[in-house]
């Protein structure tokens, strides 16, 4: 069965701060990994997708990487602000269906 | 483009009780999915399909049907609503072109008394 972990659960850290959020998957023939950000009470936004092919994309202050070999994907945020507060899940999968972890809840105070 | 939407926002039903939530996407989509999200479980897929007139089971498809008549709608329907299905439900679609990113509507807050 194929899992995803996110850890921590949840984190605080001071704006202006660089931080990364951690994603491990199982499946080895991942096809794609998927960043979202959930606000409380609303749907989710995609943030960013990563191909099997691909090692990195970049959005903004955002970048995710993928490491295949390692079941890994990091999201790296720059420069943190109060208006990323959120929380931010990984899935993973492909056409067929996405395997989500249960999110880190990240607090920007200011 | 309005993207996916989802009616209705909030729902009180008593057990045993029906309902259908619809979802719609103006993104010619092949591929659409509904999830439930619960706390400490993350989303988990119930139900998807792959084109109109096509439905398959996902991860916890017991006690949910679904359509898929029109290629811009996806019924998920409860025939006799549990306390279990109490849940926050959404709705996801993709192309089948290029990298399958999901597109997610605004969610359906369901709660079963």
């Amino acid at each position: 069965k194929q899992e995803v972990t996110q850890i921590p659960a949840a984190l605080s850290v001071p704006e202006g701060e660089n931080l990364v959020l951690n994603c491990s998957f199982t499946d080895s023939a991942i096809y794609n990994l998927q960043w979202f950000r959930q606000d409380p009470g609303k749907g989710l936004t995609s943030l960013l997708l990563i191909q099997s092919s691909q090692r990195e994309q970049t959005s903004g202050r955002l970048n995710a990487s993928l490491d295949k070999s390692s079941g890994r994907s990091t999201l790296y945020i720059a420069a943190s602000q109060p208006g990323d507060s959120a929380t931010y899940l990984c899935a993973e999968g492909g056409f067929q269906k996405l395997v989500f972890g249960t999110g880190t809840r990240l607090l920007v105070s200011p | 483009n309005a993207g996916v939407t989802q009616t209705p926002k909030f729902r009180v039903l008593k057990t045993g009780q029906s309902m259908t939530l619809l979802c719609a996407q103006d993104m010619n989509h092949e591929y659409m999915y509904w999830y439930r999200q619960d706390p400490g479980m993350g989303l988990r897929l119930i139900h998807y399909s792959v084109g109109e007139g096509t439905t398959a089971k996902g991860e916890v498809p017991d006690g949910y049907n679904v359509s898929r008549l029109k290629k811009q709608n996806f019924l998920l329907g409860l025939e006799s609503a549990a306390p279990s299905q109490t849940s926050v439900y959404f709705c996801a679609s993709t192309d089948s072109v290029d990298s399958y990113e999901q597109y997610f509507g605004p969610g359906t807050r369901l709660t079963v008394t």
